[in-house]
């Protein structure tokens, strides 16, 4: 299948420093990806929707000046999370869509724990 | 409003039997539905998918079947091995899955052996 790799696998940082994951599609191009959420022993929750070349849209809740998305391309999409807080810790999980696919599996990355001490 | 349900938050079955699994929808936009497996600390892999189209969709072990009019699908898993053992998602989409994904709380399967 096809793989999207998201990078780091795991950062603590400081309260107040930002954050910044980043997926990439390493054999396919993606239009769309998505960007999730999930707290311990729940369910991802959708941040937001990001296209390549547009603005992201965020789901309702999600605050777009902390959670910055960046799609700069059709292989890469960036999350930073700005200025963290002890709250935004949390496993974030990025999932891309190909371009050449009406329908899609959505293959999704390894994710990011974030710490915030 | 959780417009994904897994009602059974766990679930133990002997190694060689059936595991099931259950998801119930409430929005009907949706029209494609897929299971997905976990670990702790990974993310998702995809195992099986169904189009509303169908009402059954079987890939080797695993089976889906879904109920239209029930709102309501079911992963089979014959015969069941310990490596089966994860947390299994129901995620369901609108649009024949070109919108984002919306998941199901998850159902932790332990086979034992």
């Amino acid at each position: 299948g096809a793989v999207v790799s998201q990078h780091p696998s795991r950062v603590i940082c400081k309260s107040g420093t930002s954050v910044k994951i980043e997926c990439r599609s390493l054999d396919f191009q993606a239009t769309t990806m998505f960007w999730y959420r999930q707290f311990p022993k729940q369910s991802l929750m959708l941040m937001a929707t990001s296209n390549e070349g547009s603005k992201a849209t965020y789901e309702q809740g999600v605050e777009k000046d902390k959670f910055l998305i960046n799609h700069a391309s059709l292989t890469l999409s960036t999350l930073t999370v700005a200025s963290a807080h002890p709250e935004d810790s949390s496993f974030y999980i990025c999932s891309a869509r190909a371009v050449d696919r009406e329908t899609t599996e959505a293959f999704f990355g390894q994710g990011t724990r974030l710490t915030v001490v | 409003d959780q417009q994904v349900k897994q009602n059974s938050p766990s679930l133990s079955v002997q190694e060689g039997r059936i595991s099931i699994l259950n998801c119930d929808y409430t929005n009907s936009m949706f029209d494609y539905f897929l299971w997905y497996k976990k670990y702790p600390a990974e993310g998702p892999t995809f195992l099986i998918s169904i189009s509303s189209i169908k009402d059954k969709n079987e890939d080797g072990r695993f089976t889906v079947f879904l109920n239209k009019s029930a709102k309501h699908l079911s992963l089979h898993i014959v015969p069941s091995q310990p490596g089966d053992s994860a947390v299994y998602f129901c995620a369901a989409s609108a649009q024949t899955g070109r919108r984002a994904l919306t998941f199901g709380s998850g159902t932790r399967l332990q086979v034992q052996p």
